[in-house]
C-alpha cells in the first residue's frame, strides 16, 4: 500500500491527452513539492516533472505538471506510442521523514 | 558526462550482508545530496535512503531502518549502502539518484542503471 495513490492504469489513443493523478495527504503533496517519472521497460526512471510543474531541460511541454491540495496531476497531449510506460510521482513526506512514491501508473496508448 | 554507476550486487543467502557502491562522475559530487532507490521485480519504486551532500544528514526507509547504513566518500566521488540482515524481501534492483534539491524533496535528475540484489538460499 503506497503512501501516494495513482490509478493503476489510464489509456487513450494516439494525439489525445491523459491525465494521471496522484493523491497524498497534508505531510506529503499538501507541504511538499511533487515530482514526476517516466519509466520505459527495463530502463532506469527518468524525470519528467520537478517542483510540481518544472520540467528539466529536454522534456517536451507537452508534459506538465500541476498540484491542488493534496493531490498533483501530470497531463501529457499529443499522445504518441513512445509514451507508453509506468509513471510515477513522488514527494518527501515532513511526517515520515522519507520519500514516498505512488504505487505507479501504466500508460497505455491504443 | 553527468553519470552515476552502481556496483557491488549479487546472490547473498538472507541474513548475511552486502555492500552496494555508486561511482559518481562529471559534476561535483560533494554538492548534492544523494539517495538509494529499489525496485522489486515486478513492482513499482521504493525510496531506501538519503544522504546530504556532507554525510552529516541521513534518512531511511522503515523497511531497512536498522539494518542499512548510507554513507558517502566525497573525495573518492562514491555512494555506498550497507545491507546487513539481508531478507528475501530485499531482492530488487538498487538504483543511486542524485537530488535535485538542496531540501528534502523526490526529485532526482540522474539514475544509474541499477545493481541487482537477490536474497535467497
Amino acid at each position: 500500500q503506497s503512501v501516494l495513490t495513482q490509478p493503476p492504469s489510464v489509456s487513450a489513443a494516439p494525439g489525445q491527452k491523459v491525465t494521471i493523478s496522484c493523491s497524498g495527504s497534508t505531510s506529503n503533496i499538501g507541504t511538499n513539492d511533487v515530482a514526476w517519472y517516466q519509466q520505459l521497460p527495463g530502463t532506469a526512471p527518468k524525470l519528467l516533472i520537478f517542483e510540481d510543474n518544472e520540467r528539466p531541460s529536454g522534456i517536451p511541454d507537452r508534459l506538465s505538471g500541476s498540484k491542488s491540495g493534496t493531490s498533483a496531476t501530470l497531463d501529457i497531449t499529443g499522445l504518441q506510442t513512445g509514451d507508453e510506460a509506468d509513471y510515477y510521482c513522488a514527494t518527501w513526506d515532513g511526517s515520515l521523514r522519507a520519500v514516498v512514491f505512488g504505487g505507479g501508473t501504466r500508460l497505455t496508448v491504443l | 558526462q553527468v553519470q552515476v554507476v552502481e556496483s557491488g550486487g549479487g546472490v547473498v543467502q538472507p541474513g548475511r550482508s552486502l555492500r552496494l557502491s555508486c561511482a559518481a562522475s562529471g559534476f561535483i559530487f560533494s554538492s548534492y545530496a544523494m539517495h538509494w532507490v529499489r525496485q522489486a521485480p515486478g513492482k513499482g519504486l521504493e525510496w531506501v535512503a538519503v544522504i546530504s551532500y556532507d554525510g552529516r544528514n541521513t534518512y531511511y526507509a522503515d523497511s531497512v531502518k536498522g539494518r542499512f547504513i548510507i554513507s558517502r566518500d566525497n573525495s573518492k566521488n562514491t555512494l555506498y549502502l550497507q545491507m546487513d540482515s539481508l531478507r528475501t524481501e530485499d531482492t530488487a534492483v538498487h538504483h543511486c539518484a542524485r537530488s535535485v534539491s538542496y531540501v528534502p524533496s523526490g526529485a532526482f535528475d540522474i539514475w544509474g542503471q541499477g545493481t541487482m540484489v537477490t536474497v535467497s538460499s
